[in-house]
């Protein structure tokens, strides 16, 4: 079955103090993933999809890196207002869950001052 | 910015009442998905519809829960009858299948059934 598990599950960082965030995955058949930021009341927003291993993809403080079981997410020097759930989901690429997103439960990232 | 609209945007209902939700995607977009949220459960896929069509509603309890497109500019999920275990935020996404752009989601509706 197609799954995607988040690590940490809730992460508090200094603000300036660097780290990732990890998603791993298992698949049949990888058609992309994707990396989402929601903040409390909102509904998820699209930061990267990345579609095969070694793409990487980046965005002000935040680089997402791919490889065949994995993705990682870097916050470097992070802020205040990164302090968000930053979702993972994974997109098969055939077979019976064609299309289908699956979503990962998230970490929660609290960046404090 | 283009957006996907979502409502009503809070919902309190009794239990066993029938809930409608609608979701009016992105133009030109044809690919919806429809999410529950809850913090047990995270983001559950409930349906998802390409060019209107359903692909995928396996998520969905099939006695109470249906999902439908009547056209390119609404998609609908109906609750029959609901219950307390459906509270809920109900998320809509919408995307063009195969891009780089991922799926934009929408505000949410958030469910309460007492």
């Amino acid at each position: 079955e197609d799954q995607v598990t988040q690590s940490p599950e809730a992460l508090r960082l200094q603000e300036g103090e660097s780290s990732s965030l990890n998603c791993s995955y298992t698949v049949s058949g990888l058609r992309g993933l994707f990396w989402y930021r929601q903040d409390p009341g909102k509904g998820p927003e699209f930061l990267f999809t990345l579609y095969s291993a070694g793409e990487e993809k980046e965005k002000e403080r935040l680089k997402a890196t791919l490889t065949k079981k994995e993705s990682f997410l870097h916050i470097t020097a992070p802020k205040p207002e990164d302090s968000a759930t930053y979702l993972c989901a994974v997109q098969a690429r055939g077979g019976s869950t064609l299309g289908r997103l699956y979503f990962g439960r998230g970490t929660q990232l609290t960046v404090w001052p | 910015d283009a957006r996907v609209t979502q409502t009503p945007r809070d919902k309190v209902t009794e239990m066993g009442q029938e809930v409608t939700m609608r979701c009016q995607p992105i133009l030109g977009h044809n690919t919806v998905f429809w999410y529950r949220q809850t913090m047990m459960q995270g983001l559950e896929l409930l349906a998802y519809f390409r060019n209107r069509a359903p692909l995928d509603d396996s998520g969905m309890p099939k006695d109470r829960f249906s999902a439908e497109m009547p056209d390119a500019t609404l998609a609908t999920l109906k609750i029959q009858p609901s219950e307390p275990r459906d509270s809920a935020v109900y998320f809509c996404a919408s995307g063009l299948d195969g891009t780089l752009y991922g799926y934009t989601f929408g505000s949410g509706t958030r469910l309460t059934v007492v």
